[in-house]
């Protein structure tokens, strides 16, 4: 199965941007992901799924200033603009093997 | 618009049941794999069971594995979750979500994956004496 590996943190100035990452573990770097905001109490919200080519395909609603991309086994979510409500949990999930899996979620902190 | 409602959390007891229900509408239920996924206090998002379309393949995370099962009424636009001889470490908010399918292919090969296009609000369970 795979694990996805990411951040426990990360931290941005409001207005700036940030890259989170999503590592897929050897042997899956090919693997299509999905990316998740969880606000603090909150349900999670779906924002895009992501191909390991970069093509995404981003959830209704959700603003362009949240965007995808792709290399090797590494999956990226960049937030353009940060804004207050941006701080949150944010997960990447994938699939194989009748097997559903979420990396441990980055918590993002706009200062 | 899309949505699904969970319930039939609550307090029980160790070794207890409790069945959850979730609540499908906006879109044609039966065209989809349907996920309960968990959050235990202050952790991260656990999947626990999936089902297919037509309730031919349901799959559960080893943990859960002979305590919980997964259903599903498409008459009825619905989810369900019964869950047996529950422990302290089953507390949690579950969630009901919705699974989209990409078919992608290569080298004349069809590849199916599947991600979670829509959540639920969730229902909280609390598994304590």
């Amino acid at each position: 199965q795979p694990v996805l590996t990411q951040s426990s943190s990360a931290s941005a100035s409001l207005g700036s941007s940030v890259k989170l990452t999503c590592t897929l573990s050897s042997g899956y770097s090919s693997y299509i992901i999905a990316w998740h905001q969880q606000q603090p109490g909150k349900a999670p919200r779906y924002l895009m799924k992501l191909e390991g080519s970069g093509s995404n395909n981003k959830g209704s609603g959700v603003p362009d200033r949240f965007s995808g991309s792709s290399s090797g086994a590494d999956r990226y979510l960049t937030i353009s603009n940060l804004q207050s409500e941006d701080e949150a949990d944010y997960y990447c999930e994938t699939w194989d093997s009748n097997t559903r899996v979420f990396g441990g979620g980055t918590k993002l902190t706009v200062l | 618009e899309v949505q699904l409602v969970e319930s039939g959390g609550g307090l029980v007891q160790p070794g207890g049941s409790l069945r959850l229900s979730c609540a499908a509408s906006g879109f044609t239920f039966n065209n989809y794999w349907m996920s309960w996924v968990r959050q235990a206090p202050g952790k991260g998002l656990e999947w626990v069971a999936n089902i297919k379309q037509d309730g031919s393949e349901k799959y559960y995370v080893d943990s859960v594995k002979g305590r919980f099962t997964i259903s599903r009424d498409n008459a009825k636009s619905s989810l369900y979750l019964q869950m047996s001889s529950l422990r302290a470490e089953d507390t949690a908010v579950y969630y009901c979500a919705r699974e989209a399918t990409l078919v992608t292919t290569a080298g004349g090969y069809y590849f199916y994956y599947y991600y979670i296009d829509v959540w639920g609000k969730g229902t909280t369970v609390t598994v304590s004496s």
